[in-house]
C-alpha cells in the first residue's frame, strides 16, 4: 500500500522560512515524479511544485518560483519542499501527491502570520 | 494559460439518483503522446484528496464502479450512477499539468 507522510509544518512569521518533508512507502520512489500541492484554508486545490524521478525536472507555479525549492533524496524515499520569504496567502495545508498511484498524503498546515 | 472549468459549482442530490459533473478546458487535454491526461478527484470533508478516475475513464484501485469518467478533447464528464452517502464532499478534476478546476462540491438533498 502506498503511504505518504508529510511533515515540518507550523507557524511562522512572514518572512520567514520552513521546509516540508514527505515520506514515502509501498511503492518504488525512485521511479515516479512527484508532486507537492496545496489548499488554503476553505479554497480549492493549486498545484505548488514537481520534480522528475532523477531529480533533473523541476516545475513551480508562478506563485511560488523563486521562494520555493522542491527537491527529493531516493535513498531515504523523501520529497522536500524548501519555503523562503512566506508570505501570508502560502497558508495552507501542503500535500505531498504521487501521480503514478494517485495517492496522497494526510497533509500538513503551514501558517505564516505575525 | 489553460483554463478548468467545473459546473455546476453545488450540486444536491437525493440518495440513488444519479449525479454529473462537468469539467471543460480552455484547451484540448490530448497530449503529443495520444493520450488524454485528465483526472477527477474526491475530496471529503476533513480528508485528503483521493484520485477516483484517470485518464479519462480509468477507475483507481477500489473506487466502486458507480463512478464514471468520459470525454475527450476539451469536454470530460464525471458521472456517479447511483449517489450513496459517502459520496459528499467537493470533486475536482485536473489536468496533466497539474491544472485543477475550482471544484463541485456534493451534498445530500
Amino acid at each position: 500500500e502506498v503511504q505518504l507522510v508529510e511533515s515540518g509544518g507550523g507557524l511562522v512569521k512572514p518572512g520567514g522560512s520552513l521546509r516540508l518533508s514527505c515520506v514515502a512507502s509501498g511503492f518504488t520512489f525512485s521511479t515516479y515524479s512527484m508532486n507537492w500541492v496545496r489548499q488554503a484554508p476553505g479554497k480549492g486545490l493549486e498545484w505548488v511544485s514537481s520534480i522528475s524521478s532523477n531529480s533533473n525536472y523541476m516545475y513551480y507555479a508562478d506563485s511560488v518560483k523563486g521562494r520555493f525549492t522542491i527537491s527529493r533524496d531516493n535513498a531515504k524515499n523523501s520529497l522536500y519542499l524548501q519555503m523562503n520569504s512566506l508570505r501570508a496567502e502560502d497558508t495552507a495545508v501542503y500535500y505531498c501527491a504521487d501521480d503514478n498511484s494517485g495517492s496522497w498524503g494526510q497533509g500538513t498546515l503551514v501558517t505564516v502570520s505575525s | 494559460d489553460v483554463v478548468m472549468t467545473q459546473s455546476p459549482l453545488s450540486l444536491s442530490v437525493t440518495l440513488g439518483q444519479p449525479a454529473s459533473i462537468s469539467c471543460r478546458s480552455s484547451q484540448s487535454l490530448v497530449y503529443s503522446d495520444g493520450n488524454t491526461y485528465l483526472n477527477w478527484f474526491h475530496q471529503r470533508p476533513g480528508q485528503s484528496p483521493r484520485r477516483l478516475i484517470y485518464k479519462v475513464s480509468n477507475r483507481d484501485s477500489g473506487v466502486p464502479d458507480r463512478f464514471s469518467g468520459s470525454g475527450s478533447g476539451t469536454d470530460f464528464t464525471l458521472k456517479i450512477s447511483r449517489v450513496e452517502a459517502e459520496d459528499v464532499g467537493v470533486y475536482y478534476c485536473m489536468q496533466g499539468t497539474h491544472l485543477f478546476g475550482g471544484g463541485t462540491k456534493v451534498e445530500i438533498k
